[in-house]
């Protein structure tokens, strides 16, 4: 049973323009989520986190935004660079000892 | 410097050995996992032990046995490898087990078992 869905396995986008990555999950225990990047041959690396208080969160180029109703949250870069290019794994874990949960990752290409 | 480090990086071996790789962290950190990434890409977590003491099992077969000697390294040793372990094997740490503590991942263990 896959508790994160990210449902998009690939994604384009021209530099300059709005990169939009989507994650759904069915667990409501989860109450913190989390973005990671990996890129080939490299471990996943932290971009960005937001906890279920909050509805949104900003950090330079990148926002995550939280629907708990719809038990979905995105991704937003802006402006995308080439240099974002990488797999891109949603993240989720419950209270208590943190055992992340991630989705398949979406593969965004940035194109110059 | 790297913060956490594990070696080998690949390794091919054959089934029904034994292989173990190693994961140290020079973070400081109190916390660290063992992540498993399989062929359709799924990563799923596998153990963790917060100051030495395993707190997180995942249902792994018992020929799994992680080992920490101390709060920088958590040491992963598998028994009687079958194809089905060929993945790649993450160790994270983390400032402490709860919620919200950034977890930090190796560049991962590739093991390819023929």
């Amino acid at each position: 049973d896959q508790q994160v869905k990210q449902n998009s396995p690939s994604l384009s986008v021209q530099e300059g323009r709005i990169s939009i990555l989507n994650c759904d999950y069915t667990n409501s225990m989860f109450d913190y989520f989390l973005w990671y990047k990996k890129y080939p041959a490299e471990g996943p690396t932290f971009l960005i986190s937001i906890s279920s208080i909050k509805d949104k969160n900003e950090d330079g180029r990148f926002t995550v935004f939280l629907n708990k109703s719809a038990k979905h949250l995105s991704l937003h870069i802006v402006p995308s660079q080439p240099g974002d290019s990488a797999v891109y794994f949603c993240a989720a874990t419950d209270t208590g000892f943190q055992k992340l949960v991630f989705g398949t990752g979406t593969r965004l290409l940035v194109s110059p | 410097d790297t913060a956490v480090s594990q070696t080998p990086k690949y390794l091919v071996t054959q089934m029904g050995n034994d292989k173990s790789i190693k994961c140290e962290q020079n973070l400081g950190h109190d916390t660290m996992y063992w992540y498993k990434q399989d062929s359709k890409k799924f990563l799923k977590i596998m153990f963790s032990y917060n100051n030495k003491e395993l707190i997180i099992n995942e249902t792994v077969p018992n020929r799994f046995s992680p080992k920490s000697p101390d709060k920088a390294h958590l040491n992963l040793h598998i028994n009687s490898l079958e194809l089905g372990d060929s993945a790649v094997y993450f160790c994270a740490s983390s400032q402490n087990a709860g919620a919200g503590n950034t977890i930090y991942f190796g560049e991962g263990s590739w093991l390819t078992v023929v």
